[in-house]
């Protein structure tokens, strides 16, 4: 069984900090997601990256690949309260129709 | 565009009872369709897939049962719900010509067995 472990679990941080969140595996990935989940609701796909040491940017919110497609992480430059939400990372195998999820960081940005 | 449905959206079920959760998907052929089961605030547990009609993978034993009875209807079922039973449903999506295994879920459904 193929394990991500994300981690911190849980981050609450202040209105403007920066923070990063962190997605590691022992196993080699095709390609990594990243979703964000509100409360009640089915998580969004926020990006995907699938080549190692690839850098995508998507406003405040920077995701890396790790060179060994191994690992990922998650930084978010200046939080704001509307970034609150769970975070989820994950993988794929290129043989499997499935993906494998992370634990989850819970962060909640307060104003 | 495409889009997932999934209902009901909660649902408070007694010990022993049925169950029935459905999903649909609009705007797309030949998805290969999830089931998860999320704790809260936790990842997601792959509980079925499937990459066709009346064709389901099971990953995890349960009690619960899958199936797919259209090309874009997935159904989770149960004879008989345990306490255990209780969580976050989510159905996915994903596309087959879609080489990096981006899933697409729909709302969810909350379900508190009692």
């Amino acid at each position: 069984t193929q394990l991500l472990e994300q981690s911190p679990q849980f981050l609450s941080i202040q209105e403007g900090e920066n923070l990063t969140v962190y997605c590691n595996s022992s196993s080699v990935f095709s390609s990594l997601q990243w979703y964000r989940q509100e409360p009640g609701e089915g998580p969004v796909l926020l990006v995907t990256v699938v080549t190692g040491g690839e850098v995508k940017k998507l406003k405040r919110l920077t995701f890396q690949f790790g060179d060994a497609r191994k690992d990922s992480s998650l930084h978010i430059t200046a939080a704001q309260p509307g970034d609150t939400g769970l975070y989820l990372c994950a993988g794929a195998r290129s043989s499997a129709r499935q993906l494998t999820f992370g634990s989850g960081t819970q962060l909640t940005v307060l104003p | 565009s495409q889009t997932i449905h999934q209902w009901p959206a909660t649902l408070v079920q007694p010990v022993g009872s049925p169950l029935s959760l459905e999903c649909t998907v609009e705007g797309t052929s030949n998805p290969n369709l999830y089931w998860y089961r999320q704790a809260a605030g936790r990842g997601l547990q792959l509980l079925f897939y499937s990459v066709g009609i009346g064709q389901i993978s099971s990953e995890v034993p349960q009690n619960l049962s899958a199936s797919r009875p259209q090309d874009r209807q997935f159904i989770l079922s149960s004879k008989k719900l345990l306490l255990s039973d209780s969580g976050f449903y989510l159905c996915a999506w994903k596309r087959l010509a879609l080489s990096y295994n981006e899933q697409f879920f729909g709302p969810g459904t909350r379900l508190t067995v009692l």
